[in-house]
């Protein structure tokens, strides 16, 4: 399967407190995203990392990218009760449809 | 210029009735998606469009299911015969051609439910 697959499936921190979360694929990338969904909400664009792009970073984000380990992170740092919610990542395969392949998701809470 | 707009957000049919979902892409955009949510679980692509053209449709359930995007007017997702399986979210996103999907826009949206 091509799916990529989030790791942990679920996470609870405390306020202030880091989150990581990872994503593993199988083949060859032309892109990974990550998206954020609020319960029974739609889809919010958090940040694209092309394959050819080690790490990058949008405000209290970090997003890394090991395409020798097909494997991508997303950082959250200094967390807030409004970072609750599940968090996807969809990848762009190479030479394939242009068809995004999301993993299951994590659901972050935050505690306040 | 505003984002990929679905309708309704909403949607509620009885077994046996037909479901039509509307995606309208941004403006520019000629690449259409639909992708399916089943509750507690990510996103799972059904078919890729272009204008008047279905290019990829290998997510799409073989029956009960069809999809177009005419030349003129919003893309629709039709759903025949509705099961109580086919409750979920349905999400279209759109792309500028010459992208590859590169980045896809996706709307808010259509949470059907079959009772």
């Amino acid at each position: 399967s091509q799916q990529g697959e989030e790791d942990p499936q679920a996470l609870s921190i405390q306020e202030g407190e880091n989150a990581t979360m990872n994503c593993s694929y199988k083949t060859s990338i032309n892109n990974l995203q990550w998206y954020r969904q609020n319960s029974g909400r739609g889809l919010v664009h958090l940040i694209l990392i092309r394959s050819n792009e080690r790490e990058k970073h949008s405000g209290r984000l970090r997003v890394t990218l090991d395409t020798s380990k097909k494997s991508s992170s997303l950082l959250i740092t200094a967390s807030r009760a409004a970072d609750t919610a599940s968090y996807f990542c969809a990848i762009l395969f190479q030479g394939g449809s242009e068809k995004l392949v999301f993993g299951k998701g994590m659901k972050l809470t935050v505690n306040p | 210029n505003a984002g990929v707009m679905q309708n309704p957000r909403h949607l509620v049919r009885r077994r046996g009735q037909e479901a039509r979902l509307r995606c309208s892409p941004m403006k520019g955009h000629s690449h259409v998606y639909w992708y399916r949510q089943l509750p507690e679980e990510g996103l799972k692509f059904m078919v890729y469009l272009q204008k008047e053209n279905i290019i990829d449709e290998s997510g799409m359930p073989k029956e009960r299911f069809s999809a177009e995007f005419p030349k003129e007017g919003p893309s629709i997702l039709r759903i025949q015969q509705v099961v109580r399986g086919d409750s979920a979210a349905y999400f279209c996103a759109s792309s500028p051609p010459g992208t590859g999907g590169f980045e896809q826009f996706f709307g808010p949206g259509t949470r059907l439910t079959v009772l």
